[in-house]
């Protein structure tokens, strides 16, 4: 996981939209992918945005690619109370395997 | 929806004993991964399948360690002694894998061993 970075924390208040932002190193990553992991649970995939593009959005989700920086980031849109979790970023590397970040974990306040 | 399935959920040891989980992929997928994910870090690739076959167990302690998966379907990882720093949790995931695409990894609830 030490080649892929992301912020630790985040608190947000419920309504207002929720931005995880990601950097990895590996320019031939051919998908990026953000998981959901919830206490105690196994890992739920949210999302993923193959590299030729710069945009993808699903519902309440937005993911934004800036390959030249290789930057990622995860908008959430409206968060909600059960979107508190912790949210990983990974980055597909040789042989489609995944090499993950060490996770953002999202608090939600009232 | 299909789901990876795992056993058990929740496995508590002595360290010097052996240990093993269980993991049953999502029907029709060919690849088949095993992660450990220590507290606060995000889940690191142990062994890798494509059906039956090994593809990359270069991050498996195999002096303790061992994996199959031998009808190409669920498979086993066994870990024998336990030493105290194998607590973690251990995910299994699975793909469809393959040219035609599928590379999603989906996971299963993992199993949280603790090692005394």
């Amino acid at each position: 996981g030490e080649d892929v970075e992301q912020s630790l924390f985040l608190s947000v208040r419920e309504g207002d939209s929720s931005v995880i932002n990601c950097t990895y190193t590996d320019s031939s990553s051919t998908y990026l992918y953000w998981y959901k992991q919830e206490p105690g649970a196994g890992l739920q995939l949210l999302t993923y945005i193959f590299s030729n593009m710069d945009m993808k959005q699903d519902q309440r989700l937005t993911v934004l690619l800036n390959k030249k920086d290789k930057h990622l980031s995860l908008r959430i849109a409206d968060t909600q109370t059960g979107d508190s979790a912790i949210y990983f970023c990974a980055e597909s590397i040789r042989d489609y395997k995944l090499s993950f970040g060490a996770g953002t974990t999202v608090t939600v306040r009232a | 929806e299909a789901e990876v399935a795992q056993s058990p959920r929740y496995k508590i040891t002595e360290k010097s004993q052996a240990v093993a989980f269980w993991c049953d992929p999502i029907s029709g997928h060919a690849t088949l991964y095993w992660y450990r994910q220590i507290l606060g870090q995000g889940p690191e690739l142990l062994v890798q399948f494509q059906d039956e076959s090994v593809v990359d167990d270069s991050q498996l302690p195999k002096d303790r360690f061992s994996a199959e998966r031998l009808k190409g379907v669920d498979s086993t990882l066994k870990i024998q002694p336990a030493e105290l720093g194998d607590s973690a949790m251990y995910l299994c995931a699975s793909s469809l894998g393959g040219p035609q695409g599928g590379y999603e990894q989906y996971f299963g609830p993992g199993t949280r061993l603790t090692v005394t």
